[in-house]
């Protein structure tokens, strides 16, 4: 596709259950970031997969959150256990190497925990 | 204090009107600067990309970076209604992860017709 495409654009679930939600980058970008945007807050870093290298897991809040990507396309990020406070919108975005500056974003998916 | 103070506003002014939108930060390693506009449900994008300081122009938007003061701003000339959105920047160092993009928490702009 033309963009980076993310589903599903809404999610809601229950307190304790797990989510997956997906991202489809750009095709030719080798660099692929999660990011977390609450309400009224700026993005807060997640993750990060540049090719083959060992991803930066830096910004993974805590052990529930995980990512996965196969080489250079889809990635998936995964909340275990899900609180209230995971509530947030979730955005994707992929560049090319060595362009870490200019991403291009996804609509997000916006994960609502009751 | 944050890495990247910025005022969320909102921000109203009406159609034609100069804006100025601004950030501070505090560490003085960032050497790459951004502003993305987000509109409504939507990802961010790209607006403006500036390399340590000095002004940059496109078209109706123009960026300037004062590294001295640590400050940077956008100004959007002639606003238009289709300029309402949420203005973030976001600064990067030279050399740091290519992840860490570190962004303010948006300014939300509103141009009335």
């Amino acid at each position: 596709g033309a963009g980076v495409s993310q589903s599903p654009s809404n999610k809601v679930t229950e307190k304790g259950k797990d989510v997956e939600l997906r991202c489809d980058p750009i095709s030719g970008h080798t660099a692929l970031y999660w990011y977390r945007q609450r309400l009224g807050q700026g993005l807060e870093f997640l993750i990060y997969f540049q090719g083959n290298s060992a991803p930066d897991k830096s910004g993974l809040p805590s052990d529930r959150f995980s990512a996965e990507r196969t080489g250079e396309s889809v990635s998936t990020l995964t909340i275990q256990r899900t609180q209230q406070e995971d509530s947030a919108v979730y955005l994707c975005a992929s560049s090319t190497q060595g362009a870490g500056e200019k991403l291009f974003f996804g609509s997000g998916t916006q994960l609502s925990v009751l | 204090q944050k890495e990247v103070e910025q005022d969320p506003g909102p921000l109203s002014v009406p159609e034609g009107a100069i804006v100025s939108l601004n950030c501070t930060y505090s560490n003085s390693a960032f050497q790459y600067f951004m502003w993305y506009r987000q509109y409504s449900r939507k990802g961010p994008e790209l607006l403006m990309y500036t390399y340590s300081s000095g002004n940059k122009e496109d078209g109706r938007f123009t960026a300037q970076v004062d590294k001295s003061s640590k400050y940077i701003s956008l100004f959007i000339r002639d606003s238009q209604p289709s300029d309402s959105a949420t203005y973030l920047c976001a600064m990067k160092q030279y050399g740091g992860s290519q992840g860490n993009l570190i962004f303010g928490k948006g300014t939300k702009l509103s141009v009335k017709p």
